[in-house]
Formats: C-alpha cells, structure tokens, sequence
C-alpha cells in the first residue's frame, strides 16, 4: 500500500507570512495532484505535476515535484485569508486512476 | 463545460438501511471514482468505472457497491448501512487519454454527498 505523508497537519498564520506544505512517500509516483476543499464541498485541483523535479508555479503558490517523484512540497508566498482551506496532496501509482492521498494540512489565514 | 454533479448532496439514513448514490461525469469524462471522506480516514478510494466496467477497488467491504451505465452516468450503493458509513462521498471524473497524448489522467471532484447514519 502506497502511502503519502503530509504535514503539517495544522497550519495558522498571519496574513503576509510564507508557509510550505510537505507532501512525502517512500513510494515512487507516476504523478501528483495537489487540491484544495473548502467545507462541504468537494476538491478543487490546483496543479497536477508529472515530471520529476517540475516546478509550477499558480500566482502566488509554487508546487515542486521531487526529482524521485516520490514527494513534493506546496509553498505559499505573501499568504491571504482566501487561501484558507484544507489542501491535499494526492498521488497516483501508475496508469491505474486511483488516487492515493496526503493527511490534508488545514490551513488557516489571519487578516 | 458543466462540473461534476452529484445528487443528492445531503442524505440521512439509518442503520441497516441502503443508499444509492448518483453522479453524472463532465461531459465526454470516461472514467468515474469513488471515494470516501470521514475526519478519522481522510480521503479512501473506493472504486473506479470504465467502460461500464469496475477497474479498481478499494479495501472496502462487499457492501459498498457501484456501476457505471454507457452514458458514464454511475451510482454507487451501500446496503446494510452502519454508523461508521457516515462521510462525505465524494465522485470524481477523468478523460482517460488515449495513450497518444501526453499528459496525466487528472480526477475532476464533484461537490459531494454527504450521508449521515443514524
């Protein structure tokens, strides 16, 4: 079983303060998707990241995909209220579409 | 291009009752995913339909079941309800590239149902 690590699990800043989320797995992806919930609804894709060592970037948040594929890190630049939500990384194993994923990290933004 | 629809969106049950559950893809989606959401599990696969086909399951019991109709319509049912089937199930749709093209095979989510067990 492929497991993916996330951390940290609880995240409160102020707003205007930087912030990374970590995403780790002993296992190798094919791909990793990275998406953000708001209460009650479902997730909403940010980014899908495929090749080992990609880096993309979403306005003011940068998604890194490790050159193993095997974990992948989430920073957050000059953070806002808006960005609050609970983000998830998932990964996927191969061509199965079975999306293995992360804890969440419930992030919370300060005005 | 409409979203991932799922209905209904909020249901109450009790134990020992079924449920079916439905979601209708993004149009020209191929592929449909089930998972389920609860604060203790996180996010848990469920299964995968293709082609009216299930693909891939998930360490669930044998209660939880679904299909998939020609038009990627699927439902999902879970019969002999117990408590800890309260979650927010989530349906999740996918183009399914032909091998061809490039790229990954991206999980759009539908808003969610959630189911209460009481």
């Amino acid at each position: 079983t492929q497991l993916l690590e996330q951390s940290p699990q609880f995240l409160s800043i102020q707003e205007g303060e930087n912030l990374t989320v970590y995403c780790n797995s002993s296992s190798v992806f094919s791909s990793l998707q990275w998406y953000r919930q708001e209460p009650g609804e479902g997730p909403v894709l940010l980014v899908t990241v495929v090749t080992g060592g990609e880096v993309k970037k979403l306005k003011r948040l940068t998604f890194q995909f490790g050159d193993a594929r095997k974990d992948s890190s989430l920073h957050i630049t000059a953070a806002q209220p808006g960005d609050t939500g609970l983000y998830l990384c998932a990964g996927e194993p191969g061509s199965a579409r079975q999306l293995t994923f992360g804890s969440g990290t419930q992030l919370t933004v300060l005005p | 291009k409409a979203g991932v629809t799922q209905t209904p969106r909020y249901l109450i049950k009790t134990r020992g009752q079924q449920v079916t559950l439905s979601c209708s893809p993004i149009s020209g989606h191929r592929s449909v995913s089930w998972y389920q959401q609860t604060p203790g599990q996180g996010l848990q696969f469920l299964f995968e339909y293709f082609s009216e086909t299930q693909r891939n399951k998930g360490n669930f019991p044998g209660r939880f079941s679904g299909r998939q109709f020609s038009n990627s319509r699927s439902e999902m049912n879970v019969s002999t309800l117990e408590l800890g089937d309260s979650a927010l199930y989530l349906c999740a749709s996918s183009p399914v590239l032909i091998l061809k093209e490039k790229g990954p095979d991206t999980q759009y989510f539908g808003p969610g149902t959630r189911l209460t067990v009481l």
